[in-house]
């Protein structure tokens, strides 16, 4: 079955202090993996998208990588800016995505 | 690019009553839109897939008759909630695909129903 788990649920930084976010998956052929960003009451943001293990995006203070199992969100030096819910999804075989519970992050000044 | 806009960002209305929200995409054309729900602290639930010019196609536990869903045109679909009730109170976001068969989609900003 298809799945994708975010770790941790929420996270807490000063800001300031880097810290990565886990996103694990379970896909029958990778599609892509996708990161967004999600602010309290508005849509998905979209940040990366990743097709292959070893692929590396960044934007910013984030950095998003790949591996056969497993994305990490690399935050850099966060600003209280940065607090949000991080997304990843990855689509079906059906071409719908499959979203993890995200992860909070709460960068404090 | 590939910006999607949702309308009306909030709404309430009154048990028993139909609202309509509305998504579109405005600077490219959509093939296929889908449509979210989701509640507080959760992630995104699927509940329908619409393709320009064909009816809908329902996750499963999703009520058809319940929310209606049109994509009349390529570049806007609608989601009627009807006969609201307190417990179709959701945040709801549609999305869309900006090539036909790509798998990156990009949302709208949500709309908050609240029914009283």
């Amino acid at each position: 079955e298809d799945q994708v788990t975010q770790s941790p649920e929420a996270l807490r930084l000063q800001e300031g202090e880097s810290s990565s976010l886990n996103c694990s998956y379970t896909v029958s052929g990778l599609r892509g993996l996708f990161w967004y960003r999600q602010d309290p009451g508005k849509g998905p943001e979209f940040l990366f998208t990743l097709y292959s293990a070893g692929e590396e995006k960044e934007k910013e203070r984030l950095k998003a990588t790949l591996t056969k199992k497993e994305s990490f969100l690399h935050i850099t030096a966060p600003k209280p800016e940065d607090s949000a819910t991080y997304l990843c999804a990855v689509p079906n075989q059906g071409g719908k995505l499959i979203f993890g519970q995200g992860t909070e992050l709460s960068v404090k000044p | 690019g590939a910006v999607v806009s949702q309308h009306p960002s909030w709404v309430i209305c009154k048990s028993g009553t139909s609202v309509k929200i509305e998504c579109r995409s405005l600077d490219f054309q959509a093939t296929t839109m889908f449509w979210y729900r989701q509640f507080p602290k959760q992630s995104l639930m699927l509940m329908a897939t619409s393709n320009e010019g064909s009816k809908a196609t329902y996750e499963q536990g999703v009520e058809k008759d319940k929310f209606l869903i049109n994509h009349a045109s390529l570049t806007l679909s609608t989601l009627t909630v009807t006969s609201a009730h307190p417990e179709d109170s959701s945040f709801y976001i549609c999305s869309a695909t900006e090539e036909p068969l790509a798998y990156e989609q990009y949302f709208g900003p949500g709309t908050r129903l609240t029914v009283t």
